[in-house]
């Protein structure tokens, strides 16, 4: 049973325009959440997280959003960039319940186009 | 200086064989993990140490064997190794344990194991 589903296994932006990246999880104890970035032959690599007692996160060009009511967070990228192509991470975990651990999705292939 | 370091970054052995992989990390962390990533690109917690103690140990086969030396080093040990086994094997590390506060894990390159 996945917990944390990433539906969309690839997208295709072209440069400069918007890339929304989509993550559904299931467990309405997660409270913590984040994404990461994979490049190939490399381990994923922290982009930005957020609590559940918040309904955004901003970092630069990277903004989460969480709709705890639709157990939905997504990740926006604007302007995209060539080199934002990479797989895309979602994770969750429960840290007020001390699940000890973070469960991750499927990813996202992100192909930004020149 | 890579902060999290996995040795091989490619292994290919036969069924039956016991193979291990190493881990370390130069960032004085307390805390560290194996994840699986699978043919169907799940990544998955296998283990996690916290100062050298098994935390988690999430339903892996006790082919798997951890071995924590000191808190910079987590390394894998598999014995008779199965096709099933064939993946991709992250090590990670975070300052704390993660999953209890919202310290950030730091991935390793990965070591892709096959087996034929």
């Amino acid at each position: 049973d996945q917990q944390v589903k990433q539906n969309s296994p690839s997208l295709s932006v072209q440069e400069g325009r918007i890339s929304i990246l989509n993550c559904d999880y299931t467990n309405s104890m997660f409270d913590y959440f984040l994404w990461y970035k994979k490049y190939p032959a490399e381990g994923p690599t922290f982009l930005i997280s957020i609590s559940s007692i918040k309904d955004k996160n901003e970092d630069g060009r990277f903004t989460v959003f969480l709709n705890k009511s639709a157990k939905h967070l997504s990740l926006h990228i604007v302007p995209s960039q060539p080199g934002d192509s990479a797989v895309y991470f979602c994770a969750a975990s429960a840290i007020g319940f001390g699940t000890y651990k973070y469960i991750f999705g499927t990813g996202t292939r992100l192909k930004v186009l020149a | 200086d890579t902060a999290v370091s996995q040795t091989p970054k490619y292994l290919v052995t036969q069924m039956g064989n016991d193979k291990s992989i190493k881990c370390e990390q130069n960032l004085g962390h307390d805390t560290m993990y194996w994840y699986k990533q699978d043919s169907k690109k799940f990544l998955k917690i296998m283990f996690s140490y916290n100062n050298k103690e098994l935390i988690i140990n999430e339903t892996v086969p006790n082919r798997f064997s951890p071995k924590s030396p000191d808190k910079a080093h987590l390394n894998l040990h598999i014995n008779s190794l199965e096709l099933g086994d064939s993946a991709v094997y992250f090590c990670a590390s975070s300052p704390r344990l993660a999953g209890v506060n919202t310290d950030t894990q730091y991935f390793g390159p990965g070591t892709r194991l096959t087996v034929l």
